[in-house]
């Protein structure tokens, strides 16, 4: 299994990021993935989670509206479109997947680093 | 959603016991059996250590044990090594938000 994001970047506030992740070595389709990120210094934070087909999402009321995940089954590949980007979002972003039925992310992307600062 | 409540530090000397406290609430910890826990190396992703309360995926030490009672979780580390050197997280899936919460985390230090 392996997981690998990109997209990461210098941003001024108010602008906007796509951040993906490649996944490779198991069935993508049949899991759930998500969106996780870290500020500097401190702990981890659940963004966003999407389910196998892509038809069930959730949101973290810190982005809802402003973030939107997708997935591409057919490329093996999971999106986190970010609009409106604050200070408080820079953040190592992690992609993880959902360990399917125990509630629990068993293996993380290496992470990419977002920095919205002007 | 609030961050689940986790000891700043916990310390320990080489073979010794630690246990890591993660106290939520009944709409997270108390309400399911989804507890995981996490070892954050610096710079590092996090990697899972314990599943469902106390289970260990393959090729994670039986030096690691997981517990669960009322709305606090635990974790405890035994038989203490220099490589636990490390951040821990604790998780639950919550039903406040269907999300997942993560604890405040916690700096494992050995002595």
């Amino acid at each position: 299994v392996q997981l690998v994001e990109s997209g990461g970047g210098l941003v001024k506030p108010g602008g906007s990021l796509r951040l993906s992740c490649a996944a490779s070595g198991f069935t993508f389709s049949d899991y759930y993935m998500s969106w996780i990120r870290q500020a500097p210094g401190k702990g981890l934070e659940c963004l966003s989670y999407i389910n196998g087909k892509g038809t069930n999402i959730y949101y973290a009321e810190s982005v809802k509206g402003r973030f939107t995940i997708s997935r591409d089954n057919a490329k093996n590949s999971l999106h986190l479109h970010m609009n409106s980007l604050r200070a408080e979002d820079t953040a190592v972003y992690y992609c993880a997947r959902d360990s399917g039925g125990a509630y629990a992310f068993d293996y993380w992307g290496q992470g990419t680093l977002v920095t919205a600062s002007s | 959603q609030s961050a689940l409540t986790q000891p700043a530090s916990v310390s320990g000397s080489p073979g010794q016991s630690i246990t890591i406290s993660c106290t939520g609430t009944s709409s997270d910890v108390g309400f399911y059996n989804y507890v995981s826990w996490y070892q954050q190396h610096p710079g590092k992703a996090p990697k899972l250590m314990i599943y469902e309360v106390r289970n260990r995926p393959s090729g994670v030490s039986n030096r690691f044990s997981g517990s669960k009672s009322g709305n606090t979780a635990s974790l405890t580390i035994s038989g203490l090594q220099a490589e636990d050197e490390a951040d821990y997280y604790c998780s639950s899936y919550t039903t406040s938000s269907s999300l997942y919460v993560f604890g405040t985390g916690s700096k494992v230090t050995v002595l």
